[in-house]
C-alpha cells in the first residue's frame, strides 16, 4: 500500500544548529515532492518544491534534497531559529497536474530550544 | 492582496446533524481544494473544484459533498455528522486546476469543527 513517513515524535533541535527532517515514501512515483510548514491553528504555507529530476533545491537557509532511488526527501533547515519551530509536512503530486490533490505525510514537529 | 478566507473558524455540532462550510479563494483564483485534518490521519484530500466543476474526489463517503459558485467561491456540506469527522477543515486555492507546480496552492487557516 502507498505509504509517506515523517518522524513522528517531536525533533528538538539546540537554536542555531541544522535541522534535517527527513520524508520516506513507499509505493507512489511522485512528479514532485514539496515541503510545507504548519503553525498551531493554521493552514499550511508552502515552502519549497523539488522536482523528480531535480537533486537538491536551496532557499535561503532551507535546503531540500530528493532522492528517487530511497525513496526519501531530506528538508534542512540551517542556523535554526525558536521561529523556525513549527510542523512540518512533505506532500507528494503523483500526476504532475495535482488532479487527484496532494498526498501529505502526517508531519514532523520541530522545537527549536534558544 | 486578501488570502483564502473560510468560516466560520470553528463549530460545535451533534451527531447526526449537518454542516456547512465555506471558502473564499483570493482574488483571480478559480480553483479550489478541500482537505481534512485529523491527528491520526493527517492531511486528506477530499475534492477540487474548478470552474464551478469538480474535478476529483478523494476516499470520502458520500456524505460529504461540495460546490463551487461563479464567482470562486465554494462551500463543502457534510450530513449526518459522525463523531469521527471532528477536524481541521482546510481549503486551498490556485489560479489553475492542480497543485503539481507548488507554491501556487495557499491555504486558508481552516474551520475547527468539533462534533459532539
Amino acid at each position: 500500500s502507498q505509504k509517506i513517513e515523517q518522524n513522528s515524535e517531536a525533533l528538538n533541535i539546540q537554536e542555531g544548529k541544522t535541522a534535517t527532517l527527513t520524508c520516506n515514501y513507499t509505493n507512489y512515483s511522485p512528479a514532485y515532492l514539496q515541503w510545507y510548514r504548519q503553525d498551531p491553528g493554521r493552514g499550511p504555507v508552502f515552502l519549497l518544491l523539488i522536482r523528480e529530476n531535480e537533486k537538491e533545491k536551496r532557499k535561503e537557509r532551507l535546503k531540500v534534497t530528493f532522492d528517487t532511488t530511497l525513496k526519501q526527501s531530506l528538508f534542512h533547515i540551517t542556523a535554526s531559529q525558536p521561529a523556525d519551530s513549527a510542523t512540518y509536512l512533505c506532500a507528494l503530486d503523483e500526476t504532475g497536474g495535482g488532479a487527484d490533490g496532494l498526498t501529505f505525510g502526517k508531519g514532523t514537529h520541530l522545537i527549536i530550544q534558544p | 492582496k486578501a488570502g483564502v478566507t473560510q468560516t466560520p473558524r470553528y463549530l460545535i455540532k451533534t451527531r447526526g446533524q449537518q454542516v456547512t462550510l465555506s471558502c473564499s479563494p483570493i482574488s483571480g483564483h478559480r480553483s479550489v481544494s478541500w482537505y481534512q485534518q485529523t491527528p491520526g490521519q493527517g492531511l486528506q484530500f477530499l475534492f477540487e473544484y474548478f470552474s464551478e466543476t469538480q474535478r476529483n474526489k478523494g476516499n470520502f463517503p458520500g456524505r460529504f459533498s461540495g460546490r463551487q459558485f461563479s464567482n470562486s467561491r465554494s462551500e463543502m456540506n457534510v450530513s449526518t455528522l459522525e463523531l469521527g469527522d471532528s477536524a481541521l477543515y482546510l481549503c486551498a486555492s490556485s489560479l489553475l486546476p492542480g497543485q503539481g507546480t507548488g507554491g501556487d496552492a495557499f491555504f486558508g487557516q481552516g474551520t475547527r469543527l468539533t462534533v459532539v
